[in-house]
């Protein structure tokens, strides 16, 4: 069964610290994993990860892949209030995306 | 460009009801995806489908749930005979095509509340 895990479930950090969010996965069929963040409403696309080793970047935020040992992180520098969120990792195997329960990161003024 | 919309936004039903959750995707997209995020858990998908057509529908529950994605007009999720437990945020996202490296886009889901 496919299985996506994201660790911590919930994280409370002040202004300005550094984080780093984790995701294991197990799927049948890789291709491609997504991260997301999802404040009030409907979550919102950050980085897309199909190869090993190839770091992502946005700003304060960054990403990267290992298929060999299946996970990936999600890196946000310097934190803001406005950081505070659900972070969701997704895995596509192929039609559809098997969701992990998110990281709720709260950052503190 | 809209982004993908979804209707209606809150809706409450008391059990037994029927609930009707509506997608449109956004412009240019043939590919919807239904998915559930019950309180305190991450998404789970449910269906796939495009233009008149359940691609993969591995994620609906057996009895009450369906879709459709006509060949005019948004995508429909219909929950009949609702429980307490149906009750839920529901997001709808849209890709522009088949292919597992495409991102898909989330509408703003519908927040179904059973009585």
């Amino acid at each position: 069964e496919d299985k996506v895990v994201q660790s911590p479930l919930s994280l409370v950090v002040h202004e300005g610290d550094t984080v780093t969010l984790n995701c294991s996965y197990e799927v049948t069929n890789f291709r491609s994993l997504l991260w997301y963040k999802q404040e009030k409403k409907a979550p919102t696309f950050l980085f897309m990860l199909t190869s090993s080793g190839i770091e992502k970047k946005s700003g304060r935020l960054s990403s990267i892949l290992d298929k060999k040992e299946l996970f990936s992180i999600l890196n946000i520098t310097a934190t803001q209030t406005g950081d505070s969120a659900i972070y969701l990792c997704a895995v596509r195997p192929n039609n559809d995306m098997r969701f992990g329960a998110g990281t709720r990161l709260t950052v503190k003024p | 460009n809209a982004g993908v919309m979804q209707n209606p936004r809150h809706l409450v039903r008391r059990r037994g009801q029927e609930a009707r959750l509506r997608c449109s995707p956004m412009k240019g997209h043939s590919h919807v995806y239904w998915y559930r995020q019950l309180p305190e858990e991450g998404l789970k998908f449910m269906v796939y489908l495009q233009k008149e057509n359940i691609i993969d529908e591995s994620g609906m529950p057996k009895e009450r749930f369906s879709a459709e994605f006509p060949k005019e007009g948004p995508s429909i999720l219909r929950i009949q005979q609702v429980v307490r437990g149906d009750s839920a945020a529901y997001f709808c996202a849209s890709s522009p095509g088949q292919g597992p490296l495409g991102e898909q886009f989330f509408g703003p889901g519908t927040r179904l509340t059973v009585l």
